[in-house]
C-alpha cells in the first residue's frame, strides 16, 4: 500500500532554515509527481511547491519569495523540502502529497504524509 | 492566482441530514476540482476528483457537482464520522490554491 511517511517535529528559531523529509513506498517513486502543502495552526491548507520525482523539476508558489526549495533523493525515494530564513509565522503543520491524475490530465492529491510540525520560536 | 472560496464557513448539523458544501472559483477552472476531509490532528483524506468523481473506497454518500466556476459537494445522510472540515482544490494552474474550508459540527 501507499506509505508516505514524514520526519518529526522540529523547533528552530528565526532566521534558521528547516528540511522536512518524505519517503515513499508502495508505489515507484519516480512516476508520480510530490507537493509539499502545509497549514498553519487552525488555518486552511497552503501550496508551496512540487517536485517532478522522475527529473528533478520544481515550480514553487510565490508566496514563499525564493525561500523554499524540494528536492529529491531517488535511491531512497525521498522528497525534502527546506525552508530558510524562517519566521514565526512559518510555524505549521507541513504535509507532502503524492499527485494523481486522470487519463485526462486533472490532478489531485490522492497520498498524504502524516504531517512534520515545525515550530518556529525564539 | 485563482481563488476558492467555499460557504458556509461552518454549518451545524445532526445524524441523518443532508449536507451540501457550495465552492467558488474566481475564473472557470473546467472540472479541475477536488474535495478533500480532514479531522483534527490528521492530514486531509481524498473524497472527490473532477468535480464529481468518487475516489476509490469512499461511501456513495458522498457526492460532488459542478463545472465552471460553481461547485457542490453533497452528503445525502451524514454519518457520526463525517463530522470534520471539507477543503476544494483547484489543479487547473499553479499556484493550486484551497477553498478556506467548511466545518460540519453536530447540532
Amino acid at each position: 500500500q501507499v506509505q508516505l511517511v514524514q520526519s518529526g517535529a522540529e523547533v528552530k528559531k528565526p532566521g534558521a532554515s528547516v528540511r522536512v523529509s518524505c519517503k515513499a513506498s508502495g508505489y515507484t517513486f519516480n512516476n508520480y509527481a510530490m507537493h509539499w502543502v502545509r497549514q498553519a495552526p487552525g488555518q486552511g491548507l497552503e501550496w508551496m511547491g512540487w517536485i517532478n520525482a522522475d527529473n528533478g523539476d520544481t515550480k514553487y508558489s510565490q508566496n514563499f519569495q525564493g525561500r523554499v526549495t524540494i528536492t529529491r533523493d531517488t535511491s531512497a525515494s525521498t522528497t525534502y523540502m527546506e525552508l530558510s530564513s524562517l519566521k514565526s509565522d512559518d510555524t505549521a503543520v507541513y504535509y507532502c502529497a503524492r499527485v494523481g491524475a486522470t487519463t485526462i490530465g486533472i490532478y489531485f492529491f490522492d497520498y498524504w504524509g502524516q504531517g512534520a510540525l515545525v515550530t518556529v520560536s525564539s | 492566482d485563482i481563488q476558492m472560496t467555499q460557504s458556509p464557513s461552518s454549518l451545524s448539523a445532526s445524524v441523518g441530514d443532508r449536507v451540501t458544501i457550495t465552492c467558488r472559483a474566481s475564473q472557470s477552472i473546467s472540472s479541475y476540482l477536488n474535495w478533500y476531509q480532514q479531522k483534527p490532528g490528521k492530514a486531509p483524506k481524498f473524497l472527490i476528483y473532477a468535480a464529481s468523481s468518487l475516489q476509490s473506497g469512499v461511501p456513495s454518500r458522498f457526492s460532488g457537482s459542478g463545472f465552471g466556476t460553481d461547485f457542490t459537494l453533497t452528503i445525502s445522510s451524514l454519518q457520526p464520522e463525517d463530522f470534520a472540515t471539507y477543503y476544494c482544490q483547484q489543479s487547473y494552474s499553479t499556484p493550486w490554491t484551497f477553498g478556506q474550508g467548511t466545518k460540519v459540527e453536530i447540532k
